[in-house]
């Protein structure tokens, strides 16, 4: 069945420093790829996506490319800021549109804290 | 537009005793989901509804049942309630059509300990 796997965390940075979280997944097919966000206390929301292979996606200064041959979506942030500090899940749809009910599966999220 | 509202935000039960969790979009969209959240584990999905009155079994649906009332609104029923029940459990809607078909909208939460 489809899989996610992220690096184990918690990962703790100070303020600008760059950030990576792997991820990567087994799945048949072309699979669409997510990277959530959660904050404290609150829901997931979605950060970025890629539909398709070599796709880019960015949103808040993050950035994670959809890589087919070696199926991974590693997310990037150049300079973190404390407001980042949350929890971020990699994810995948292996049939997201139409008519199929659209599972996501999850990694097992990453605990980033920033510290001034 | 509130988007993905749940009720209630924190819960403490006695094993063996029963609830529902609320789950409610205004959204208009067709698919709907309940999934727990455990450290570690990430999210798993609980069950599933592609549409008003389907419902469908996800990847830990033992000793759940969901009701999938209208449109708007699905609820999570725990008939007896265990200690392995304690989680945080997220209600989700998405719309399966469209450009945004992929992207799921969730709620805050349910924090549920049963003791």
């Amino acid at each position: 069945g489809d899989s996610v796997t992220q690096m184990e965390g918690p990962v703790t940075l100070s303020e600008e420093a760059f950030l990576t979280i792997n991820c990567t997944y087994t799945a048949t097919g072309y699979p669409s790829l997510f990277w959530y966000v959660q904050y404290p206390g609150e829901g997931l929301q979605l950060l970025l996506k890629a539909t398709k292979a070599d796709d880019k996606g960015s949103n808040k200064g993050f950035e994670a490319t959809y890589r087919k041959e070696t199926t991974s979506f590693h997310l990037e942030k150049g300079s973190v800021q404390v407001s980042d500090s949350a929890v971020y899940f990699c994810a995948l749809a292996a049939n997201a549109g139409g008519t199929s009910y659209g599972k996501l599966t999850f990694g097992q999220g990453t605990i980033l804290t920033v510290h001034p | 537009n509130a988007g993905v509202t749940q009720t209630p935000k924190f819960q403490v039960l006695k094993t063996g005793q029963s609830m529902t969790l609320q789950c409610a979009q205004d959204m208009n969209h067709n698919s709907m989901y309940w999934y727990r959240q455990d450290p570690g584990m990430g999210l798993r999905l609980i069950y599933y509804s592609a549409s008003e009155g389907t419902t469908d079994k996800g990847e830990v649906p033992n000793g759940y049942n969901v009701s999938r009332l209208n449109k708007r609104e699905f609820s999570l029923r725990l008939e007896s309630a265990a200690p392995s029940q304690t989680s945080v459990y997220f209600c989700a809607s998405r719309n399966p059509w469209g450009s945004s078909s992929y992207e799921q909208y969730f709620g805050p939460g349910t924090r549920l300990t049963v003791t």
